[in-house]
């Protein structure tokens, strides 16, 4: 079976201060992965997505960077915090499902506080 | 901007009593997935609907699509209290083209069933 796996949980860092965030995912190949964030109350925000190694997608302009050094693998990074990027970070995976749906499972999340 | 808006933002109903929480969206889409939030966890998948099609079931879970009005309900029937959770409707796009592995969640219901 597939287990996604995210770290730190939670995290609190000062402002300036770079950042990074690891999701791992087991048990299949060639996911598409996926970086959320996710304000306290409200709904997703996609922040980047990938295809494969190396194809990384950004929604948004901002602080945050993504990679996808292995498969399985991707990484969200920032190289100095401000406080706006206070969340809930949640990762994801899917797979083509029947009839070409995709279907999302998430990670357990790390909730990032910049102080 | 979002894609999805689910309608109430929070509900409170008795344990027993049925839940029913509507997402409304606006543009063309060929699948519309439900998914549950426990407070501080990454979401799960619930229920996936096609756009060809007008009802789901899933043990306790019906789910409606209605793509002339473009909305969808969900309805929890027979409510417990570990039903409490937010709820989040997501949106496939029709497109075919690169990009179509990707979700837009809306805005989210909060639901609390009272014991």
């Amino acid at each position: 079976s597939q287990t996604i796996h995210q770290w730190p949980a939670t995290l609190v860092q000062p402002v300036g201060s770079p950042l990074s965030l690891e999701c791992t995912v087991e048990g299949t190949s060639n996911p598409n992965l996926y970086w959320y964030r996710q304000a306290a109350g409200r709904g997703l925000q996609l922040l980047f997505y990938s295809v494969g190694i190396g194809q990384i997608s950004s929604e948004v302009p901002q602080n945050l960077s993504a990679s996808r050094p292995q498969d399985r693998q991707f990484i969200l990074s920032s190289k100095k915090l401000l406080l706006s990027d206070s969340g809930f970070y949640l990762c994801a995976w899917s797979a083509v499902g029947t009839g070409g749906f995709y279907e999302q499972y998430f990670g357990p999340g790390t909730r990032l506080t910049v102080t | 901007s979002q894609q999805g808006e689910e309608d109430p933002q929070a509900l409170s109903i008795q344990e027993g009593e049925n839940a029913t929480m509507n997402c409304s969206y606006k543009t063309s889409i060929n699948n519309l997935q439900w998914y549950r939030q426990n407070s501080g966890r990454g979401l799960v998948h619930l229920i996936l609907i096609r756009s060809n099609e007008r009802e789901k079931h899933s043990g306790r879970l019906r789910v409606t699509l209605d793509t002339s009005k473009k909305s969808s309900s969900l309805l929890i029937t027979a409510s417990r209290a570990a039903d409490t959770a937010s709820y989040f409707c997501a949106t496939g796009p029709t497109i075919s083209n690169f990009g179509n592995e990707k979700l837009t969640f809306g805005t989210g219901t909060r639901l609390t069933i009272i014991p």
